[in-house]
């Protein structure tokens, strides 16, 4: 069974840094692009940023640009979101996802606050 | 304001059918596969169709995806009580280089 976990989340402050973690099993993390996918409270969805199966190749959200890097560690079947700079805007809670959302993880919620 | 648009809401009552709509441009709809999810409150969103049409296993086939141009069409038929959520549209996009969502319907069964 394919299972996403992601971790990490939590209360930060406006310019702080969080870095998430998307544990994969169930699946070969390496044959697969990875996406992140937020939502804010209340809001629909945003696509933040995915990467292709080796970490060649990432794409980002032009708003985040900079201050987000997508990675991955296939052998540890992860996937990573640093997110730096964080302001009150990034509040959401961030799913990681297989391709474009085939499979979901429970999310991990973010919350950029003093 | 999101780049591909749907209708902020959609109803329709058991048995009936229903179609959202989802409207881009040349550069995302008009050009790539259109994906559908489906999200109940507080869950994380599921993949209803993608590549326009294709069902994933265990999504009934109440549920179909359709496109015309720059636009695509998620249909439901036979609504349940059970399909009232939120869905959402999505696109690749050349001009952005990136996914794109539509801003979500959300469906009452009444």
């Amino acid at each position: 069974e394919v299972q996403l976990v992601e971790s990490g989340g939590g209360l930060v402050q406006p310019g702080g840094s969080l870095r998430l973690s998307c544990a994969a099993s169930g699946f070969t993390l390496s044959g697969y692009w990875m996406t992140w996918v937020r939502q804010a409270p209340g809001k629909g969805l945003e696509w933040v940023a995915n990467i292709n199966q080796d970490g060649s190749r990432k794409h980002y959200v032009d708003s985040l640009k900079g201050r987000f890097t997508i990675s991955r560690d296939n052998a540890k079947n992860s996937l990573y979101l640093q997110m730096n700079s964080l302001r009150a805007e990034d509040t959401a809670v961030y799913y990681c996802s297989r391709d474009m959302g085939e499979s979901w993880g429970q999310g991990t919620l973010v919350t950029v606050s003093s | 304001q999101s780049v591909l648009t749907q209708p902020p809401s959609a109803s329709g009552t058991p048995g009936q059918g229903v179609t959202i709509s989802c409207s881009g441009s040349s550069s995302n709809i008009g050009s790539h596969d259109v994906y559908w999810y489906q999200q109940f409150p507080g869950t994380a969103p599921k993949l209803l169709i993608y590549k326009n049409n294709q069902r994933p296993s265990g999504v009934p086939d109440r549920f179909s995806g359709s496109k015309s141009g720059t636009s695509d069409f998620l249909a439901i038929s036979g609504l349940r009580s059970e399909d009232e959520a939120d869905y959402y549209c999505a696109a690749w996009d050349d001009s952005l280089s990136g996914w794109v969502f539509g801003g979500g319907t959300k469906l009452t069964v009444l």
